[in-house]
């Protein structure tokens, strides 16, 4: 049982490029969650998976995108990095969306040069 | 003023110290609290959940407040393991927020020989 992973661990862009951040969860949660977290500050949420089939934008969905793939897999893609996306991604899953203990994958270093 | 808000700290104590941090939080229908603890460059993993009529995890209890909004979490006779950032998590209604969550920005503690 392997809970939350996440590859790549470390990526290094250039501004421009674009790139896919991969998520998968074992523990047949329904909802899925991307977050990221900046130096000294708490994690925001980009974009929200409540079940499998929906995604909803949370509190910094600009410049990102998203797909539910099934209900373990929800990835995160970059379409043309910009250094402002310079910062740590977490995934996360939760049994249900609102009341539940949310689960963490080990993160994705992302440095936009 | 931010949805959620905690003791900017940091807080430098020594082993055996009772540390209390504190968290506000603005919206008078959220439904759900936790403490998240996250070591250095490490995921959040989930400390305990906060309830109205108080919890405690040995060492460690939280209460809360939902008349003046804000949680708290005390940490007795503090062990060097201690030495943590501390997240206060809320979650908002289902009905108009789904239930999402916001992270404050977190307070680092340091525990002392």
């Amino acid at each position: 049982n392997a809970g939350v992973t996440q590859t790549p661990k470390f990526q290094v862009l250039k501004t421009g490029q674009s790139m896919t951040l991969q998520c998968a969860q074992d523990m047949n949660h329904n909802s899925m969650y991307w977050y990221r977290q900046d130096p000294g500050m708490g994690l925001r949420l980009i974009y929200y998976s409540a079940s499998e089939g929906t995604t909803d934008k949370g509190e910094v969905p600009n410049g990102y995108n998203v797909s539910r793939l099934n209900k373990r897999e929800f990835s995160l893609r970059l379409e043309s990095a910009a250094p402002s996306q310079t910062s740590v991604y977490f995934c996360a899953s939760s049994e249900v969306t609102g009341t539940d203990t949310q689960y963490f994958g080990p993160g994705t270093r992302l440095t936009v040069l | 003023r931010k949805e959620v808000e905690q003791d900017p700290g940091p807080f430098n104590v020594p082993e055996g110290a009772t540390v209390a941090f504190n968290c506000t939080y603005s919206n008078s229908a959220s439904q759900s609290f936790f403490w998240y603890r996250q070591d250095c460059r490490k995921e959040p993993k989930l400390l305990m959940s906060v309830y109205s009529s108080g919890n405690e995890d040995g060492r460690f209890t939280a209460q809360l407040n939902r008349a003046s909004q804000y949680i708290s979490l005390l940490i007795r006779d503090s062990k060097l393991s201690d030495s943590a950032t501390y997240l206060c998590v809320v979650n908002g209604p289902l009905r108009t927020n789904a239930g999402k969550s916001t992270f404050g920005d977190g307070t680092t503690l340091t525990v002392k020989p």
